[in-house]
Parts: C-alpha cells; structure tokens; sequence
C-alpha cells in the first residue's frame, strides 16, 4: 500500500547547488521520515519529524511538513558529489486511518549532483 | 560495532529451490522487518517482529517465511512458493514500534536462474 510520493522522481544538479524533493502522502499520520540509500546499500535515517512540528533542521537538511496538504519537503543546501543517492519518505499511518503503524515508503528520489 | 549484518552479500538460487537470508541485531531491539525491494521502487513490507517468537505478515508475505527465536536474529526463507524472488531484500530493526527510526542492515541481492 502506497502512502508516500516523491517528487520528482529523478533530479540532477551541480555541486554547490541546493536539492529540493518532496513527498505527499494520503491519510493523517504520526510521524514522517526520510531516508537515503546509496546505489546497493541499505537505507541510512535522515530526520524524523513529527505531525505537530513544522520544520526540523539537521546540518544541511531541512525538512518541512504541512499536515494540511499532507505533504513534507527536504532541502539539501549547498550540495555535494556525495549526496548523489535517493531518498526516500516514510510515513506512519495511525491504526485509525487503516494503518498499520508501520513505515510506508514511497518509491523515492534519485539525485545526481555533478562534480 | 553496533548494527545489523545481512548474509549473504549476493544469493543465487534455481528455481524450486528454499533459501534463507540471515539477519542479526546487536543494537538491542525489540522489533525487527523485512523489507523488499524491485529495481526503481521503494520498499514493500514482508514479515515484521515486534518481540520473540511473534511475528505478522506484512504487505507481501506470501511465498516467505521466518522465525524469531532469538532477539538478536530474524531470518527469512524465500520458498519455492515465491513465484518472482528476484530482488534486494532488506532488514531492519528499531527500538519498540513501527513509529521508531529504523536501522538498516546493507542488503541481500537475491537471484533466481
């Protein structure tokens, strides 16, 4: 069942440049999390942010949520080679939106920074 | 070190045949999953385990199997009955609920000839 969506599903930037990627999602949720995952490896956790928070920051993300679009977005300022992976969003639908209260993730973003 | 170790790195196997992915934790978690994933997409829930010898079905559990014996270990067998296997299959644990950020083992890229 597919809760998330990313958009776009590809993007491609020069180093230096900021990366921005978003994520919809369909029913209310407790939390939203985005990972990364580099070509053949598993997932790495970013940042978890909560329904009741707004904008969360960690180094050169940032992560905003707006629960009354159901959507989130991650910046990624000043961009480098090696932040070239996808990324993913997860959500948590609560038990009584029909979830599970398990991670959903959406198919991701695939970003390309160019050296 | 702590973390999750996936084994094998890579897995081939003949058609009709059962093979287990091995999953351990050493981070001391109570739940742990096993996820899917096809070329370009995101992650499909298999089997999830909230606590020892307990475990439900997720999105896509049939043709799989596992067990949870052990806290530290949650292996999966892909049978026979799995009529599309080929995939990278991931594990993952947290600390209690679905809700927790997940800790991600690097991945079994399973092969059917």
């Amino acid at each position: 069942s597919q809760q998330g969506e990313e958009d776009p599903q590809a993007l491609s930037i020069q180093e230096g440049e900021n990366a921005t990627m978003n994520c919809s999602y369909k029913t209310s949720i407790n939390n939203l999390q985005w990972y990364r995952q580099n070509s053949g490896r598993g997932l790495v956790h970013l940042i978890l942010i909560r329904s009741n928070e707004r904008e969360k920051h960690s180094g050169r993300l940032r992560v905003t949520l707006d629960t009354s679009k159901k959507s989130s977005s991650l910046l990624i300022t000043a961009s480098r080679a090696a932040d070239t992976a996808s990324y993913f969003c997860a959500t948590v639908p609560p038990v009584s939106q029909g979830g599970s209260e398990k991670l959903v993730f959406g198919k991701g973003t695939k970003l390309t920074v160019n050296p | 070190d702590g973390g999750i170790t996936q084994s094998p790195k890579y897995l081939f196997r003949k058609e009709g045949q059962n093979v287990t992915l091995s999953c351990e934790q050493n981070l001391n978690h109570d739940a742990m999953y096993w996820y899917r994933q096809d070329p370009g997409q995101g992650l499909r829930l298999i089997y999830y385990s909230q606590i020892v010898n307990d475990f439900q079905k997720g999105d896509i559990a049939e043709g799989y199997s596992v067990s949870r014996e052990k806290k530290e270990s949650f292996p999966l067998t892909v049978t026979s009955a799995q009529k599309n296997p080929t995939a990278f299959y991931l594990c993952a644990s947290s600390s209690w609920t679905g809700r927790d950020e997940q800790f991600f083992g690097p991945g079994t890229r399973l092969t059917v000839l």
